[in-house]
């Protein structure tokens, strides 16, 4: 039970795009369509914003989109606004009922 | 609206046990898997253990396994978590997390309470 690896840190201005991604191994990411991201602001709960690799919950705005290929996912937060500075973390199913999130990404928008 | 209300957290001494519980409201409780998420003061999230919708599934971390049991009453629409053998590296806020999936533990956390926080400490 391996954390996910995700890059401590990203940023972008403005209008631009950033990409985070999220490295497991066949046993998780690269074995399962059940890969999620989520997105945490300071004091608050987590928001889903990205689950089944792709699939966007209803309100999460079409800005956010996530892709896999092989055993590293990646989400893509285009249009960068100043409300998406946050923590954003990606998680996957790991087989046997287990589960295993990234360790977290910061993200500014400088 | 789905609400999930954590209760039984403090202040505990290593070795010591506490419970968790989890009401939860809004939605109907034993058609999906629940999760114990924790997340340690100023670090990432952390997936604590998962529960299928009736039990029957159970999964822990490595970290807590053998330390901590998950369970639940869907009659009262609570989810619980016994944690035993305390360590100071459990001090987290613990949050209740449902599965977005029905019936079936995938890890897709489509809602999350507020947490209850654990310390532990002498």
């Amino acid at each position: 039970q391996s954390a996910l690896t995700q890059p401590p840190s990203a940023s972008g201005s403005p209008g631009q795009s950033v990409t985070i991604s999220c490295t497991g191994t066949s046993s998780d990411v690269g074995g399962y369509k059940y890969v999620s991201w989520y997105q945490q602001h300071p004091g608050k709960a987590p928001k889903l914003l990205i689950y089944d690799v792709s699939k966007r919950p209803s309100g999460v705005p079409d800005r956010f989109s996530g892709s896999k290929s092989g055993n590293t996912a990646s989400l893509t937060v285009s249009g960068l606004q100043t409300e998406d500075e946050a923590d954003y973390y990606c998680n996957s199913y790991a087989g046997n009922n287990n589960v295993v999130f990234g360790g977290g990404t910061k993200l500014t928008v400088l | 609206e789905v609400q999930l209300v954590e209760s039984g957290g403090g202040l505990v001494q290593p070795g010591r046990s506490l419970r968790l519980s989890c009401a939860a409201s809004g939605f109907t409780f034993d058609d999906y898997a629940m999760h114990w998420v924790r997340q340690a003061p100023g670090k990432g999230l952390e997936w604590v253990s998962g529960i299928s919708w009736n039990g029957g599934y159970i999964a822990y971390a490595d970290s807590v396994k053998g330390r901590f049991t998950i369970s639940r009453d869907n009659a009262k629409n609570s989810l619980y978590l016994q944690m035993n053998s305390l360590r100071a590296e459990d001090t987290a806020l613990y949050h209740c997390a449902k599965d977005l999936t029905y019936y079936q533990i995938t890890g897709t956390i489509d809602s999350w309470g507020q947490g209850a926080l654990v310390t532990v400490s002498s």
